[in-house]
């Protein structure tokens, strides 16, 4: 039971750079979200997805692309990296029928 | 404007007592509100939800309550443990099966043995 995974864990990059963070998975839940949490802010939604190849902006969604060709993966993409955009960044996933979210592990990114 | 507030200093609380965790909103009318417990270095795992047409909700040492009047959701845990030690977030939806769900910074919950 795998459940839902993301990768890299760590990263760190330099400003300027493009990043993809991916997410993956296993339940076949319609729903996925991708949400940056910083120390003093709550969860902050970047982009959500309600199906494959059906995508919508969320709170923070500037300088940040998503996909999703199959339902099950999720990527987020920062075309150019920018040292605010240093946060840890979590995938989340629901299906159509509930309201709980099943997070993934995250993935800590530092763009110096 | 739009808030939740949850409270940032950390809650100290001698292991067997009872923890309880404030939620406060202003400007939301949610139609749900839940908990979700954070470990450092992990993602948040859902704990409990409660509706707006909801008092009280109860999961073995959990209990939440939701009062609408007051824009508040008090999260108790009960005969608490040092294994309950972590990071409380709430979190609102403004309507069922929606995308909006808005989070909360969270609480820091030390149980000591």
């Amino acid at each position: 039971d795998a459940g839902i995974t993301q990768s890299p864990r760590y990263k760190i990059t330099e400003t300027g750079r493009q990043v993809t963070l991916m997410c993956h998975q296993t339940w076949s839940h319609s729903y996925m979200f991708w949400y940056r949490q910083d120390l003093g802010h709550g969860l902050r939604l970047i982009y959500y997805s309600a199906a494959a190849d059906i995508t919508d902006k969320g709170e923070v969604p500037d300088g940040y692309v998503v996909s999703r060709s199959k339902t099950e993966n999720f990527p987020l993409t920062l075309e150019s990296a920018t040292r605010s955009q240093t946060s840890v960044y979590f995938c989340a996933s629901r299906t159509a029928n509930t309201d709980t979210q099943y997070f993934g592990p995250g993935t800590r990114l530092t763009v110096l | 404007s739009q808030k939740i507030e949850q409270n940032s200093e950390a809650l100290n609380i001698q292991e067997g007592k009872t923890a309880t965790l404030t939620c406060n909103y202003t400007n939301y009318s949610p139609a749900y509100l839940q908990w979700y417990r954070q470990d450092p270095g992990r993602g948040p795992v859902f704990l409990l939800l409660i509706r707006e047409n909801e008092k009280e909700k109860r999961k073995e040492r959990l209990k939440v309550t939701f009062d609408t009047t007051l824009k508040q959701s008090l999260f108790h845990i009960t005969a608490s443990q040092p294994a309950d030690s972590a990071t409380y977030l709430c979190a609102l939806d403004m309507s069922t099966g929606g995308f909006k769900t808005i989070f909360g910074a969270g609480t820091r919950l030390f149980v000591k043995a």
